[in-house]
C-alpha cells in the first residue's frame, strides 16, 4: 500500500486566481493520477504523471488550465489555473498499487471552493 | 473504451438487512474490476477487486462481489449491513495494463437504525 498526503486538505479562492495542490507519496510510484470529483459527482481523470515526461491529459482537460509537475517518483503537483466557480471541486491524487493492476490508493482530496 | 453502469444511484436499507449495489461494465478487452468506499469528507479505499481467478472475490468489511462475464456485471453484495456502512460507494474497470481507472457514477448506501 502507500500513504498519500495532500495540501491543501481545502481552500477557498477568488475567481481568477490559481492554486497548486500538492501530493507526497511515502514510496516512490511509476504513475500518479490526478482526479476531479465535482459535487455529487463520480471521478473523472484529469491526467496522468509519470517522473520525466510530460503529463498525459484526458478529453477535455487542457495543460494551460491544469499544469501538472512530477519532479521525482515520490511527489507531484497540480495546479488549477484562472479559476472559475465551474472548478469548485474535490481534487484527488492517486498512485497506483503493485503490480500495475489499475488498483489505485488515493490522498485524502483537496476541496476547492471558488467564489 | 471501457465505461462503467452503476444501476442505482441511492439505496436506503435498514441496519442488519441484506443489500446488493449493481454495476455493470462495458468493455471490448479483458479488464480488471474493483469497488471502491468513500466515507464522507475522505479520499477513496479499496474494498476488494477481480483480476482473474475464482469470479467470487471477498473484501474488507464483509463485503463481496461477484464476477459475471456473460452479464458483465460485478454486484457488491454485503448480508447484513452495518450503520457505519453508509458511504459512497464506486465501481471501477480498468485496462490489463493498469493505465487507466475508470468509475461509475457512484452509489449511496444509507444504512437506516
Amino acid at each position: 500500500s502507500a500513504v498519500i498526503s495532500q495540501k491543501p486538505s481545502r481552500d477557498i479562492c477568488q475567481r481568477g486566481t490559481s492554486l497548486t495542490i500538492q501530493c507526497q507519496v511515502d514510496s516512490q510510484v511509476t504513475m500518479m493520477f490526478w482526479y476531479r470529483q465535482q459535487p455529487g459527482q463520480s471521478l473523472t481523470l484529469i491526467a496522468t504523471a509519470n517522473q520525466g515526461s510530460e503529463a498525459t491529459y484526458e478529453s477535455g482537460f487542457v495543460i494551460d488550465k491544469f499544469p501538472i509537475s512530477r519532479p521525482n517518483l515520490t511527489f507531484s503537483t497540480l495546479t488549477v489555473s484562472n479559476m472559475s466557480p465551474e472548478d469548485s471541486s474535490i481534487y484527488l491524487c492517486s498512485v497506483d498499487g503493485q503490480g500495475r493492476t489499475g488498483e489505485l490508493f488515493f490522498g485524502e482530496g483537496s476541496r476547492l471552493t471558488v467564489l | 473504451a471501457q465505461s462503467v453502469t452503476q444501476l442505482d444511484s441511492q439505496v436506503p436499507v435498514f441496519e442488519e438487512a441484506p443489500v446488493e449495489l449493481r454495476c455493470n461494465y462495458s468493455s471490448s478487452v479483458s479488464v480488471y474490476l474493483f469497488w471502491y468506499v468513500q466515507y464522507p469528507n475522505q479520499g477513496l479505499q479499496l474494498l476488494l477487486k477481480y483480476l482473474s481467478g475464482s469470479t467470487l472475490v471477498k473484501g474488507i468489511n464483509g463485503f463481496e462481489a461477484e464476477f459475471n462475464k456473460s452479464q458483465t456485471s460485478f454486484h457488491l453484495r454485503k448480508p447484513s449491513v452495518h450503520i457505519s456502512d453508509t458511504a459512497e460507494y464506486f465501481c471501477a474497470v480498468s485496462d490489463l495494463g493498469g493505465f487507466k481507472t475508470i468509475f461509475g457514477a457512484g452509489t449511496r448506501l444509507f444504512v437506516k437504525a
